[in-house]
């Protein structure tokens, strides 16, 4: 089967840096995204990685390793605003997007 | 560019009726689009897939003659729920993808749907 799997929560300061793991089993690999939903909002794009290595877009970063079935979300300077639901997808052989639980940051003053 | 468009936002209706949601893409044309579901404080739930002109494919256990998908145009889906329950309420949000692309889904900004 697939499966995607991320912490259901994580707790930060504001002004640190936090990590958000990802691990997958899919059957194929086209892509893994990161998205970031605030409550009561649809998703929103933060970063598409297809090769491995680091990816680094303003405050948020995102490192896939394909051999491991890897992936992070960096995100750096928190601020209160960022606290929301970080999802993991993977698009797999069909292109279709397989969701993580999604993983709920609460940035704390 | 790239902004996809849900309406209503927000809808109240009476167990029994039924309620219909419009998803559009305004500035790309779409091959497919997408339907979830997110119940609170759980992860989105793909619903179904439509191509357009052809019939949308549903995921398992999703009941398609109650949740009936038209992909009509490039642009535009709907999502109807037909003889709505209370446990149908629910954040209902579609994506559409480009023919440009062939792998990042745009999201709409969701429908808040209460059954009462």
């Amino acid at each position: 089967g697939q499966n995607i799997d991320q912490p259901t929560e994580m707790t930060a300061t504001e002004g640190a840096i936090v990590q958000i793991n990802c691990t997958y089993q899919t059957s194929g690999f086209n892509g893994l995204f990161w998205y970031q939903q605030h409550a009561g909002e649809a998703p929103t794009f933060l970063s598409y990685n297809v090769l491995d290595g680091l990816e680094e877009k303003g405050r948020f970063s995102s490192f896939l390793s394909r051999s491991k079935g890897y992936s992070y979300l960096l995100l750096k300077e928190l601020q209160m605003k960022d606290s929301a639901s970080y999802l993991c997808a993977v698009l797999d052989s069909n292109y279709q997007l397989i969701w993580g639980a999604g993983t709920k940051l609460i940035i704390k003053p | 560019g790239a902004v996809v468009s849900q309406h209503p936002s927000r809808v109240i209706c009476k167990s029994g009726t039924s309620v219909k949601i419009e998803c559009r893409s305004l500035d790309f044309q779409a091959t497919t689009m997408f339907w979830y579901r997110q119940f609170p404080k759980q992860s989105l739930m793909l619903m179904a897939t439509s191509n357009e002109g052809s019939k949308a494919t549903y995921e398992q256990g999703v009941e398609k003659d109650k949740f009936l998908i038209n992909h009509a145009s490039l642009t535009l889906s709907t999502l109807t729920v037909t003889s709505a329950h209370p446990e149908d309420s629910s954040f209902y949000i579609c994506s559409a993808r480009s023919i440009r692309d062939s792998y990042e889904q745009y999201f709409g900004p969701g429908t808040r749907l209460t059954v009462t």
